[in-house]
């Protein structure tokens, strides 16, 4: 079955603690991307991957990094998570980055949570 | 830069009344895709639709349906005889072809759907 898959579904942690967000496709996606829900803000850009080794900032990229070391594999890594990123995230993908010619496919979500 | 506006934050409805779920854009795009995302309680995003520029005709999916009017940069959603199972979070989008960010989707804050028996 094609489908983007995030791990952890739901992650509590301390702050400063430095975690890893996984997120792998399984439909040889070029491009992936990471965002982050807020309320009352809808989901913003974190970062996003062109292709292999190809990654740019998206709107809210501070405090996050991402790597792309394989096509599949598109890790979001906190290296000291604070309380103002405790949100709802989701990592996407697509055939390619040519704006809205391939439709995005969603994984299901990680809630993190910061204290 | 887009922009997606959702002014409804909150709609309650009472089962098998009609709602319409606004939607209004900015984009300098010529080319570019509209969505609808609904967001359960559960969190995951469920795709909806995706509309382009240059297709301005209503759609129709069963209680759903989307009016797409380019004059007024609107895309608005309708849930004929609401269900308590429509009760989500509903997200509209917008994604450009000459935006920043690859396939990158803007998206408008929400409404969140209250279905009530």
């Amino acid at each position: 079955e094609a489908q983007v898959t995030q791990n952890p579904r739901y992650l509590i942690t301390v702050t400063g603690k430095k975690l890893t967000v996984t997120c792998s496709q399984n439909m040889n996606h070029e491009y992936m991307s990471w965002y982050r829900q807020d309320p009352g803000l809808g989901l913003r850009q974190i970062y996003y991957s062109m292709n292999v080794e190809v990654t740019d900032k998206g709107d809210v990229p501070e405090g996050y990094k991402v790597s792309r070391k394989e096509k599949r594999n598109f890790p979001l890594i906190l290296e000291s998570p604070s309380p103002n990123q405790t949100s709802l995230y989701f990592c996407a993908s697509s055939l390619n980055g040519k704006g809205a010619s391939s439709p995005l496919h969603f994984g299901n979500g990680t809630r993190l949570t910061v204290t | 830069a887009q922009k997606v506006t959702q002014a409804q934050t909150e709609i309650s409805v009472v089962e098998k009344e009609d709602v319409t779920l606004d939607c209004v854009y900015e984009t300098r795009d010529t080319t570019y895709y509209l969505f609808w995302y609904k967001q359960p309680p559960s969190g995951e995003l469920v795709f909806l639709i995706r509309r382009n520029s240059f297709d301005e005709q209503n759609e129709i999916s069963g209680r759903y349906s989307w009016n797409f009017q380019k004059s007024t940069s609107s895309f608005n959603f309708t849930i004929t005889a609401s269900q308590v199972v429509d009760s989500a979070v509903y997200f509209c989008a917008l994604s450009g072809t000459i935006t920043g960010g690859g396939n990158k989707l803007t998206f408008g804050t929400g409404t969140q759907l209250k279905v009530e028996l």
